[in-house]
Parts: structure tokens; C-alpha cells; sequence
């Protein structure tokens, strides 16, 4: 199965200052989500993904298919912003659904 | 208001029981999933169901059973059988394939 590497493990930042988490994966897409779980367990959804370029308030995320990577922005971080964000994927053929491949999460962690 | 209604929030088992986690929608989504998520790691697949009265194994089946007699239902059991069942559950839901996936709130299991 396809396989998702999420980098950095973990990150540490002051508020107000931007980060870059990334994503690779090993095979071709036709999913892809980002994903924000909280210190409460729930798991917000972000963005969907496969390719290009979205943003959303302080949150933008990039996918570049062809090149097997996506890269989650996060700009002016707030102490809300902690918790885990996860990326997910779904490739191969489209008769297997969305069975999403998570990867193991970068831990986020925003100081006041 | 719609969304995804998981029960138990809590739930302690002695070991050799089963037990059943209940999953509830109310989006009108045709998919339905159980992930599994153990401390610091990824979500792992147990069951999805596109359509009603119809289920697959995702990746780690297991000791797991599921049922999909309605549309807005996907129940998940925790059979005797499932070696390390102490963990937290997590129902997720999508429309059409390709479309967002939204989570419940999770379910965290013990066994005593």
C-alpha cells in the first residue's frame, strides 16, 4: 500500500512565527486531506487536497502530485493552532474508495 | 445540527468481553469508517462500508465486527478476540468518493 512519511515528528514555535510541515507519499493520489486533531482528540478536517494550491485564513496547503509531496503552511501561529496535523491519502484504483493511509502526524506545540 | 455522533465518549471492558461502539450520521453520507488510533501514532483502518449492506476489511480487521443495516449507522464490536483492543475509536463519514472526510469524536476503550 501506498505509504506517508510526515516531517517534522514534532515542532515547537513561539506565537506569531510561520511554519512548513510536509508531507510525502509513495505512490499516485486521487486523495489526499490534511487534518488537525486537538488536545480533545477531535479531528478537524482541513483541507482536501489531491493537487494545487488552497488557502484558508491563516492556513494554506500546496500538493504537487507529480512529485509525490504536499506542504501544509501555517502563518502567524496561535496557541490554538497546537495539536497533531495529520496527512492522509488514497490512491490506486478508485473501486477501493477512500480508504485513506494516514501518516504518523506532526506534533505541534505553540507557545504564548 | 449534523454531524457525526459517536457513544460511548468512555468505555471500560474486562478482558473476554465484547463490546460495541455505536457510530450515528446525520449528513446523508453514503461512507462510513472505524479507525483506530493508539497513543503518538497514525490512524489505522478497521472497517469502511460504501453502501448499506455492505462492508470491507481495511487494515487491521482483526478481532472487529461491524453491521451496516442502515444508512446512518455503522456500529463497530470489539470481539474477545482482538489481542490489544485498548485504544481510542474514531467513525468518520463522506459523501460522494473523493469527497471531505468528517470525524466523530471518538471513542476511547479500556480494558481492565
Amino acid at each position: 500500500g501506498i505509504q506517508v512519511e510526515q516531517s517534522p515528528p514534532d515542532l515547537i514555535l513561539q506565537e506569531g512565527a510561520n511554519s512548513t510541515l510536509r508531507c510525502n507519499f509513495s505512490d499516485s493520489v486521487n486523495n489526499l486531506q490534511w487534518f488537525h486533531q486537538n488536545p480533545w482528540g477531535q479531528l478537524i478536517n482541513l483541507f482536501y487536497i489531491p493537487s494545487g494550491t488552497k488557502q484558508n485564513g491563516r492556513l494554506s496547503a500546496t500538493t504537487v502530485a507529480t512529485e509525490r509531496y504536499s506542504l501544509l503552511y501555517i502563518s502567524s501561529s496561535q496557541t490554538t493552532d497546537s495539536g497533531v496535523y495529520f496527512c492522509a491519502v488514497a490512491g490506486g484504483k478508485k473501486s477501493s474508495g477512500d480508504k485513506l493511509t494516514f501518516g504518523t502526524g506532526t506534533r505541534l506545540a505553540v507557545r504564548p | 445540527d449534523g454531524g457525526i455522533t459517536q457513544s460511548p465518549k468512555y468505555l471500560f471492558r474486562k478482558e473476554g468481553q465484547n463490546v460495541t461502539l455505536s457510530c450515528e450520521q446525520n449528513l446523508n453520507h453514503d461512507a462510513m469508517y472505524w479507525y483506530r488510533q493508539d497513543p503518538g501514532q497514525g490512524l489505522r483502518l478497521i472497517y469502511y462500508s460504501q453502501i448499506v449492506n455492505d462492508f470491507q476489511k481495511g487494515d487491521i480487521a482483526e478481532g472487529y465486527s461491524v453491521s451496516r443495516e442502515k444508512k446512518e449507522s455503522f456500529p463497530l464490536t470489539v470481539t474477545s478476540a482482538q489481542k490489544n483492543p485498548t485504544a481510542f475509536y474514531l467513525c468518520a463519514s463522506s459523501g460522494q468518493s473523493g469527497n471531505t472526510i468528517y470525524f466523530g469524536e471518538g471513542s476511547w476503550l479500556t480494558v481492565v
